[in-house]
């Protein structure tokens, strides 16, 4: 059976930290991992890769994929109120298209 | 442009109603997924169409039915549903150009669904 396991499950950290968002995964047949914000409403896409060693960066936001060790983390430096939220990581290439993990609620204290 | 539209954004139903899920991409993306998703839990699949065929159907009641009236379009039908399937409902659509269902998945804002 697919699996993905994120951790922490839950992150209270201060405006301005650095955070580290940690995915493994067991998956069949992988193609891709990727990952999502969700706020209030439906997870919008962040990040999808699928090659091992080439960090993805968009503004305070990195993540990189380690195939060998079957793991991803997702870095958000000089963290901000507004990076509140759930962050989901999914991972491609089993039978039934993505399998979700948990999600990690990061809370961001001014 | 990568907007999943759905509607209606709210909807309370009573275990007897007949109501329906419209959810609309207009990427020219070719597999659509339908979730449900409790609070503080990951979207759960329900149903994913590819190439306007139901390839996957995660066991879900019959009492959910979804169609695929055309590549833009994904609906599903609610009836006789219990209050445990209160939850919000997403759709999401991927380009899918392979088939394999690995392409990146685009969520529409979801339906709030609440059963009485």
């Amino acid at each position: 059976e697919d699996k993905v396991v994120q951790s922490p499950l839950s992150l209270v950290v201060h405006e301005g930290d650095t955070v580290t968002l940690n995915c493994s995964y067991e998956v069949t047949n992988f193609r891709s991992l990727l990952w999502y914000k969700q706020e209030k409403k439906a997870p919008t896409f962040l990040f999808m890769l699928t090659s091992s060693g080439i960090e993805k960066k968009s503004g305070r936001l990195s993540s990189i994929l380690d195939k060998k060790e079957l793991f991803s983390i997702l870095n958000i430096t000089a963290t901000q109120t507004g990076d509140s939220a759930v962050y989901l990581c999914a991972v491609g290439g089993g039978a039934d298209g993505l399998t979700f993990g948990k999600g990690t609620h990061l809370i961001i204290q001014p | 442009d990568t907007e999943v539209t759905q509607t209606p954004k709210h909807l309370v139903m009573g275990m007897t109603n007949k109501k329906s899920l419209k959810c609309e991409q207009h990427m020219g993306h070719r597999a659509m997924y339908w979730y449900k998703q409790k609070a503080k839990k990951p979207p759960e699949l329900m149903f994913v169409y590819s190439y306007e065929k139901l390839s996957i159907n995660e066991s879900v009641p019959s009492r959910f039915s979804p169609e695929c009236p055309n590549s833009s379009l994904l609906n599903l039908h609610l009836h006789a549903l219990q209050p445990e399937d209160s939850a919000l409902y997403l759709c999401a659509s991927s380009q899918d150009r392979t088939g394999a269902l690995t392409d990146t998945q685009y969520f529409g804002p979801g339906t709030r669904l609440t059963v009485l």
